[in-house]
């Protein structure tokens, strides 16, 4: 378990507005990740970071930006939030010589 | 596209009943993990194969990871109403799991 909380749990937000996710951990874990997770796709890579501002682009980036100035924190943004963003959204953690990424529980955002 | 295809994308049983679950690849992976996630929580982590032929056995679980280290299955036997959930594979292409890349996903449910 790596101390994983997710901000909010559940947003309901409307087209075209910015919306920003948070993922604290406690564990002091040097990679953080942002998934999103649909029916049928499993989960997705949005963006990882790999150390304090150090951040890379996953498969499904677009429309997405996140920064990380803290070991702990690592936020994503959305932009302009579209219908296709509605989604659940997971954040993991992972550091080496730990078998697993580890995840929280997940937000689950609704683009009207 | 995603680089690992799971089947059966959803899977209703009854208790008691052997099933197999594949997760395909074209792609050849250093390890691959198989994760198993509840109703409203992240996934957790069962078992990471990283041999070509390699079989784990977890109880009634039982992972095989393909001679050519390209696929895997899961192969659940007498299968109990505790099992079910969404069953995700991942594949790490390098060593070290600080990238996975994740199944579409099994959705199984087991009918008591």
């Amino acid at each position: 378990d790596a101390g994983i909380t997710q901000s909010p749990r559940h947003k309901v937000t409307e087209t075209g507005t910015p919306v920003t996710l948070r993922c604290h951990q406690t564990e002091n874990h040097r990679y953080m990740y942002w998934y999103r997770q649909d029916p049928g796709h499993g989960l997705r890579l949005i963006h990882y970071s790999y150390g304090v501002k150090d951040t890379d682009k996953g498969e499904v980036s677009d429309g997405y930006s996140v920064s990380r100035s803290k070991t702990e924190d690592f936020l994503l943004t959305l932009e302009s939030a579209t219908s296709s963003q509605t989604s659940v959204y997971f954040c993991a953690t992972w550091t080496w010589g730990r078998e697993t990424q580890y995840f929280g529980p997940g937000t689950r955002l609704l683009v009207l | 596209t995603q680089l690992l295809e799971q089947s059966p994308q959803f899977l209703s049983i009854q208790e008691g009943e052997n099933l197999t679950v594949y997760c395909n690849s074209s792609s050849v992976f250093s390890s691959l993990q198989w994760y198993r996630q509840e109703p409203g929580e992240g996934p957790v982590l069962l078992v990471t194969v990283v041999t070509g032929g390699e079989v784990k056995k977890l109880k009634r679980l039982t992972f095989q990871f393909g001679d050519a280290r390209k696929d895997s299955s899961l192969h659940i036997t007498a299968a109990q109403p505790g099992d079910t959930g969404l069953y995700l594979c991942a594949g790490a292409m390098v060593r070290g799991n600080e990238k996975l890349t994740f199944g579409t996903g099994t959705r199984l449910t087991i009918i008591p």
